[in-house]
C-alpha cells in the first residue's frame, strides 16, 4: 500500500533553514507528481508545491515563492522541501502528499503522517 | 480565481445523514474535486474524488457511507449512518496546472 513518510522537522530560529524529507513506498513514485501541504497550528490546510514526475517542473504558492525549494530523487523514491529565509507564520505540520498520475493530473490522493516545523527565537 | 468555498460547521445525529456542500468560484463549474477528512488531532486522509458529472471513486477502504454528487458548481459530501469516528473536519481540494487549492472546511460534530 502506499506510504509515505515525511522527516527533518523541528525547531528552528527565525532566517534559519531547514530541509524537509519524505520517503515513499508502494507505488511507482516515479509515475506520480507530488506536492508538500502544511497545517499551521488551529488553520486549514494550504497547498505550497507540487514537483512533476520527472521534477523538471515546480510550481510554487505565493507564500513560499523564492524561500522554498521542491525538489525529488525518484531513484531514491524521496521527495524534499528546503526551506530557508523561516518566518515564525511558517510553524505549521508540514505534509507529503502524492498528486495525481502524470498521465492524468488529478489531485491528492495519499498523505503522509506529518512532521512539525517550529519556528520560534 | 479558483476558489472553493465551505460552510464552517455542520452537524448530525449519530445514525443520521450530514451532506456538505464544497462551491467552486465563477467559471470552474467543470472541475472535479476530491475530498478529505480530518479527524481530531490526526493527518488527514483521503476520501474520494469527485468529477462534475457527478461520478466518483473512493479511496482505499473508505466505507460506502460516504458518497458524492454533483450540481453545476457545487459538489456534495454525504455521510450516511453518521457513526461517532466521523466527527472532523471535511475538507474539498481541486487542481489545475500549476495549482492546488484547498477550500477552509467544514467542522462535522456528531451529536
Amino acid at each position: 500500500q502506499v506510504q509515505l513518510v515525511e522527516s527533518g522537522g523541528a525547531l528552528v530560529k527565525p532566517g534559519g533553514s531547514l530541509r524537509l524529507s519524505c520517503a515513499a513506498s508502494g507505488f511507482i513514485f516515479s509515475d506520480y507528481y507530488m506536492s508538500w501541504i502544511r497545517q499551521a497550528p488551529g488553520k486549514g490546510l494550504e497547498w505550497l508545491s507540487y514537483i512533476t514526475n520527472s521534477g523538471k517542473t515546480t510550481y510554487y504558492a505565493d507564500s513560499v515563492k523564492g524561500r522554498f525549494t521542491i525538489s525529488r530523487d525518484n531513484a531514491q523514491m524521496s521527495l524534499f522541501l528546503e526551506m530557508s529565509s523561516l518566518r515564525v507564520e511558517d510553524t505549521a505540520v508540514y505534509y507529503c502528499a502524492r498528486d495525481g498520475p502524470y498521465f492524468y493530473d488529478s489531485g491528492v490522493d495519499s498523505w503522509g503522517q506529518g512532521t512539525l516545523v517550529t519556528v520560534s527565537s | 480565481q479558483l476558489v472553493l468555498t465551505q460552510s464552517p460547521s455542520a452537524s448530525a445525529s449519530l445514525g443520521a445523514s450530514v451532506k456538505l456542500t464544497c462551491t467552486l468560484s465563477s467559471g470552474h463549474h467543470d472541475y472535479a474535486v476530491a475530498w478529505h477528512q480530518q479527524q481530531p488531532e490526526k493527518g488527514p486522509r483521503f476520501l474520494m474524488k469527485l468529477s462534475s458529472d457527478g461520478t466518483y471513486i473512493r479511496g482505499d477502504g473508505i466505507p460506502d457511507r460516504f458518497s458524492g454528487s454533483s450540481s453545476v458548481s457545487e459538489r456534495y459530501l454525504k455521510i450516511s449512518s453518521v457513526q461517532s469516528e466521523d466527527e472532523g473536519d471535511y475538507y474539498c481540494q481541486t487542481w489545475a496546472t500549476g495549482n492546488r487549492v484547498f477550500g477552509t472546511g467544514t467542522k462535522v460534530t456528531v451529536l
